[in-house]
């Protein structure tokens, strides 16, 4: 079965500096893969989507690059606030159902 | 507020009772999706509606879960004879027509449950 790994462990960065998040998964590339943000006790909310012909994508501060042949993902968050501070989401969509294959999430800290 | 609501956001219930939530996805959206989440981990999947009808289904979901959404609108999710094993978080989100694959899916809040 698909395996998608993130760094369980929180990542900790300072205020302004790039945070690079990293998403790998097993197995067979994804039509889609996605980013999602969720803050404790609410829902994610999606951030990018990056498609598999696709090398890298951006939206404001973000930034999501899909490398098929190493099977990873990376996202970064350029001048990172405070307000960043969350847990990010990678997540699989293949062509073959509708879900949403999800990652366990990386901790991001960033302290003022 | 136009985004999927859920209902409850807390549930706390006792072993071997049931309960029943609902969402409410974005007007619209013809796509419905039930996952479930526990702490320190990603969403998991466990049902999906384009429309009423409920076109997949997860290993995840047991004979003691079960889904519906009569007329593709609102959709909820009962859980019989719950165990302290189903405490987690139960999230909805929906996403629109138009898409191949639902691609682009909104969550709502979750409702939380605690089985005693």
């Amino acid at each position: 079965s698909q395996k998608i790994e993130q760094n369980s462990e929180a990542l900790n960065i300072q205020e302004g500096k790039t945070a690079t998040l990293t998403c790998n998964y097993t197995n067979y590339s994804p039509a889609y893969l996605q980013w999602y943000r969720q803050d404790p006790g609410r829902g994610p909310v999606f951030l990018l989507l990056i498609r598999e012909n696709e090398k890298e994508k951006r939206k404001e501060r973000l930034k999501v690059t899909f490398d098929t042949t190493l099977k990873q993902s990376l996202f970064h968050i350029t001048a990172s606030q405070p307000a960043d501070s969350a847990t990010y989401l990678c997540a699989l969509l293949y062509n073959a159902g509708n879900m949403l294959t999800f990652g366990g999430g990386t901790r991001l800290m960033v302290k003022p | 507020d136009t985004g999927v609501s859920q209902d409850p956001r807390h549930k706390i219930t006792k072993r071997g009772q049931n309960v029943t939530f609902r969402c409410d996805p974005i007007s619209e959206h013809n796509r419905l999706y039930w996952y479930r989440q526990t702490l320190g981990q990603g969403p998991e999947f466990l049902t999906y509606f384009q429309n009423e009808a409920q076109l997949e289904k997860s290993r995840l979901l047991s004979d003691r879960f079960s889904a519906e959404r009569p007329k593709g609108s609102f959709s909820t999710l009962e859980i019989q004879r719950t165990e302290q094993g189903d405490s987690a978080m139960y999230l909805c989100a929906s996403s629109p027509r138009g898409q191949t694959l639902g691609e682009t899916q909104y969550f709502g809040p979750g409702t939380r449950l605690l089985v005693l």
